[in-house]
C-alpha cells in the first residue's frame, strides 16, 4: 500500500534553514506528482509546493517562493522540502502528499501523517 | 491567485441527518475541486475529487456536486465517525488553494 514518511521537522531558531524529506513507497514515485502542504497548530491547510514526476517542474505558494526549494530523487523515491529564512510564521505541521500523473489529473490522494516545524528563538 | 471560501465554518447536527457544506472559488474553476476530511490528530484523508468523483474506499453517504464557481459536499446520514474538519482545494491552478474549513460536530 501507499505509505509516505516525512522527516526532519524539528525546533530551529529564526532566519536559519531546515530539509524535510519524505519517503515514499508502495507505488511507482517516478510517474507521480508529489506535494508538500503545512498546517500551522490550530489552523487550515496550506498547500506549499509541488514539484513534477521527473522534477522539470516546481510550482510554489506565495508565502514561500524564493526561500523553499522542492526538489526529488528518483532513484531514492524520495522529494525533500529545502526551507531557509525560517520564521515563526513557517512552524507548522508539514505534510507530503502523493499527486495524480500530471496536472490536468492532479489530486492529493494519499498524505503522510506530517513532521513539525516549530520556528522559535 | 484564485481564493476559496467555505461555509459554514462550524457545523453541528445528529446522528442521521443529512448536512451539506459549500465552497465558493473566486473565479471558475471548472469541476477542478477536491474535499477532504481531517479527522482530530490525523492527516487530511480525500474524500472526493473532481468535484464529485467519489474516492475509493469512501462511504457511499459522501457526495458531491458542483461546477464553475459553487460547490458542495453532502453527507447522508451522518454517522459518529464523521466529526473532523472538512476542507475543499482547487486543483484548477497553482497556488492551489484551500478553504478554511468547517468544523463538524455531533449534537
Amino acid at each position: 500500500q501507499v505509505q509516505l514518511v516525512e522527516s526532519g521537522g524539528g525546533v530551529v531558531q529564526p532566519g536559519t534553514s531546515l530539509r524535510l524529506s519524505c519517503a515514499a513507497s508502495g507505488f511507482i514515485f517516478s510517474s507521480h506528482i508529489m506535494h508538500w502542504v503545512r498546517q500551522a497548530p490550530g489552523k487550515a491547510l496550506e498547500w506549499v509546493a509541488l514539484t513534477s514526476y521527473d522534477g522539470g517542474e516546481k510550482k510554489y505558494a506565495a508565502s514561500v517562493k524564493g526561500r523553499f526549494s522542492v526538489s526529488r530523487d528518483n532513484s531514492k523515491s524520495t522529494v525533500y522540502l529545502d526551507m531557509k529564512d525560517l520564521t515563526p510564521e513557517d512552524s507548522a505541521v508539514y505534510y507530503c502528499a502523493r499527486g495524480g500523473f500530471d496536472l490536468l489529473s492532479d489530486r492529493l490522494d494519499s498524505w503522510g501523517q506530517g513532521t513539525l516545524v516549530n520556528v522559535s528563538s | 491567485d484564485i481564493q476559496v471560501t467555505q461555509s459554514p465554518s462550524s457545523l453541528s447536527a445528529s446522528v442521521g441527518d443529512r448536512v451539506t457544506f459549500t465552497c465558493r472559488a473566486s473565479q471558475d474553476i471548472s469541476d477542478a475541486l477536491s474535499w477532504f476530511q481531517q479527522r482530530p490528530g490525523q492527516a487530511p484523508k480525500l474524500l472526493i475529487y473532481d468535484t464529485s468523483s467519489l474516492q475509493s474506499g469512501v462511504p457511499s453517504r459522501f457526495s458531491a456536486s458542483g461546477s464553475g464557481t459553487d460547490f458542495t459536499l453532502t453527507i447522508n446520514s451522518l454517522q459518529p465517525e464523521d466529526v473532523a474538519t472538512y476542507y475543499c482545494l482547487q486543483d484548477y491552478t497553482t497556488p492551489y488553494s484551500f478553504g478554511q474549513g468547517t468544523k463538524l460536530e455531533i449534537k
